[in-house]
């Protein structure tokens, strides 16, 4: 079955840039797209398709892809940044929606 | 602005039913592909069903296929998930979600608050 593969755990310092990493096979065929979900919260989306972001998403935020591996990186990072990520994409058939087990962002 | 405000939650024992609605404003909703996701306590996103803008393609993962039924009022902008069966790993908070296009197009850019399911006796 397809997978999504995320570091369970990342920690930043304030104002520095971090980069959290999905990876999986459906990645080579299929964009990946990113929310955060802070406690207590519903997930947002963040980015889509190539490089997007919604309105009112910082551009602080922006996201690549390079073989079977999705990233989302944050330059300069803010305290509001601590959140849980979690990637997004679709499974081999295309039919299916499979997520990232999620990162925990720390900014320190 | 799009909103989507999820109801029908509820404690519920073991091998009982339950209808979750998501009521839609401020877009298109039969011109969207709508989603089911869910959320156990500390534990990660779990997509577990979508339906197309019309209604007419319904997709279900494993761990719910045969016992939940993902269903759509394109009259009325809303989204139900009927759910029977239910196992205490069922438990979650059950979000719904929309996306932009009518068979989905990969990313869910408008979710709604959730609602919760407690699965005990």
């Amino acid at each position: 079955s397809s997978e999504l593969t995320q570091d369970p755990a990342v920690s930043v310092a304030l104002g520095q840039t971090v980069t959290i990493t999905c990876q999986g096979d459906t990645l080579r065929s299929y964009y990946a797209s990113w929310y955060q979900q802070k406690p207590g919260q519903a997930p947002i989306l963040i980015l889509y398709s190539k490089n997007n972001r919604p309105s009112g998403i910082p551009d602080r935020f922006s996201g690549s892809r390079l073989g079977n591996t999705a990233s989302l990186t944050i330059t300069g990072a803010q305290a509001e940044d601590e959140a849980d990520y979690y990637c997004k994409s679709r499974d081999n058939s295309g039919n299916y929606v499979i997520f990232g087990g999620g990162t925990k962002l720390t900014v320190l | 602005e799009a909103q989507l405000l999820e109801s029908g939650g509820g404690l519920v024992q073991p091998g009982g039913s339950l209808r979750l609605s998501c009521a839609a404003s401020g877009f298109s909703f039969s011109s969207c592909a709508m989603s089911w996701v869910r959320q156990s306590a500390g534990k990660g996103l779990e997509w577990i069903s979508a339906i197309s803008g019309g209604g007419g393609s319904a997709f279900y993962a494993d761990s719910v296929k045969g016992r939940f039924t993902i269903s759509r009022d394109n009259s009325n902008n809303t989204l139900y998930l009927q759910m029977s069966n239910l196992r205490a790993e069922d438990t979650a908070v059950y979000y719904c979600a929309k996306d932009p296009n009518y068979y989905g197009s990969g990313y869910f850019d408008v979710w709604g608050r959730g609602t919760t399911v407690t699965v005990s006796s």
